[in-house]
């Protein structure tokens, strides 16, 4: 259990679907995070929030819509996506540590929401 | 360009042995921190461990220990006589100042496959 949590786990979704992941985190942090993992490839960051403040937009197709209306909720809005979106898509929370001497730099994240796009 | 970099895609190995997981960053900053991570089947990163740039000391956890070498921008990670708990993917990540910290570069992550 690492004070995140994400749902749903999985989600099968057609290419005209409108859905939408969670994340909440219960850790007392100020910044979260969107990652994508793709098979084969590394860990792709695509959205960072900090104080609820958009500060990364990591080239994100408009396709994907975050939305972030508290420090400790996250949301993925999806809307009209392709086969290749199909992956795990992985939501992670720190402490702002812009400047970062005091804190560990450590993300913690949730078990991830595994999508399929057909 | 990858600035982490983990050539091993896939390490099999029987249970007691050991496992050495490489990892080659690459940054001009002379402020950074290297992480690693171990993301077991459920999906979720857990945090193994935090390095700073300029502590080059290594560092044993248990059974765990990383290998840091500024000189070949090194952070290797060993894990001695494995257990089949320890199947997972394992990720290298680099952090730098000009960045938000929690803005990880991931390398491609190594694949530990413990048998019994």
């Amino acid at each position: 259990e690492t004070g995140v949590t994400q749902t749903p786990r999985h989600l099968v979704m057609g290419m005209t679907n409108k859905k939408s992941l969670k994340c909440e985190q219960h850790l007392g942090h100020n910044a979260m995070y969107w990652y994508k993992q793709s098979a084969k490839k590394p860990l792709e960051l695509m959205f960072v929030y900090n104080f609820k403040e958009q500060t990364e937009n990591n080239s994100v197709p408009s396709r994907f819509s975050p939305e972030c209306p508290n420090s400790s909720h996250l949301f993925l809005h999806l809307h009209t996506l392709q086969p290749e979106d199909s992956a795990l898509y992985l939501c992670a929370s720190s402490q702002d540590l812009r400047g970062g001497i005091l804190g560990t730099g450590e993300l913690f994240f949730g078990e991830g929401s595994r999508l399929t796009v057909l | 360009a990858q600035k982490v970099t983990q050539a091993q895609t896939e390490i099999s190995v029987v249970e007691k042995e050991d496992v050495t997981l490489d990892c080659v960053y690459e940054t001009r900053d002379t402020t950074y921190y290297l992480f690693w991570y171990k993301q077991p089947p459920s999906g979720e990163l857990v945090f193994l461990i935090r390095r700073n740039s300029f502590d080059e000391q290594n560092e044993i956890s248990g059974r765990y220990s990383w290998n840091f070498q500024k000189s070949t921008s090194s952070f290797n990670f060993t894990i001695t006589a494995s257990q089949v708990v320890d199947s997972a993917v394992y990720f290298c990540a680099l952090s730098e100042p000009n960045d938000s910290w929690g803005k990880l570069q991931f390398g491609a992550g190594t694949q530990v496959v413990v048998t019994p």
